[in-house]
């Protein structure tokens, strides 16, 4: 079956700091891969996505890219901000990402301090 | 603008007891979800349905009930709530599968059983 591992947390940054939350997959055939973000006391919202290899991903300074060969989907982002703190969630997707089909990793707590 | 909206927010349940988690989208999309969330599990799917009329089990479905009367409305029933079912609860949804698609997600029912 699917499964999705991501470096679990939490991690802890200072400001303006390079990130990276590695993301590795599991599928059968060509998933979609996302990236998604929970603030604290919201639900989940779309933080970028890519359907293809070698695909990249981009949104709010955040990128991600698909990488088949490693089955990887690591997410950068080159200076982070406090009000990045939250909760990022891989997921994967082999039905294109409705709602029906989604596989998460465990999540990752990011805390950035001032 | 209401999106996906699910209530309660909060609940706590006694072992034994009934409730329904209500969930209900504005958006006219034929896909709806359930999933829940535990500390250190990610998210998992519980059952989720592809139009009115139409519902299949996700992954952990056990305890769980639901129905699809209408587009907007995929409401999750508890028949006797056990201490197991004690999680954070989102209700997502999307349009047709398709390359571009997007899950939008609830806010989360927090639910306690004691």
């Amino acid at each position: 079956g699917n499964s999705v591992t991501q470096m679990e947390g939490p991690v802890t940054l200072s400001e303006e700091a390079f990130l990276t939350i590695n993301c590795t997959y599991t599928a059968t055939g060509y998933p979609s891969l996302f990236w998604y973000v929970q603030y604290p006391g919201e639900g989940l919202q779309l933080l970028l996505k890519a359907t293809k290899a070698d695909d990249k991903g981009s949104n709010k300074g955040f990128e991600a890219t698909y990488r088949k060969e490693t089955t990887s989907f690591h997410l950068e982002k080159g200076s982070v901000q406090v009000s990045d703190s939250a909760v990022y969630f891989c997921a994967l997707s082999d039905r294109g990402g409705g709602a029906d089909g989604l596989t998460f990793g465990k999540g990752t707590h990011l805390i950035i301090q001032p | 603008n209401a999106g996906v909206t699910q209530t309660p927010k909060f609940q706590v349940l006694k072992t034994g007891q009934s409730m329904t988690l209500q969930c209900a989208q504005d958006m006219n999309h034929e896909y709806m979800s359930w999933y829940r969330q535990d500390p250190g599990m990610g998210l998992r799917l519980i059952h989720y349905s592809v139009g009115a009329g139409i519902t299949d089990q996700g992954e952990v479905p056990n305890g769980y009930n639901v129905s699809r009367s209408t587009t907007e409305d995929f409401p999750l029933r508890l028949l006797s709530a056990a201490p197991s079912q004690t999680s954070v609860y989102f209700c997502a949804s999307s349009p047709r599968e398709g390359s571009n698609t997007e899950a939008f997600f609830g806010q989360g029912t927090r639910l306690t059983v004691v």
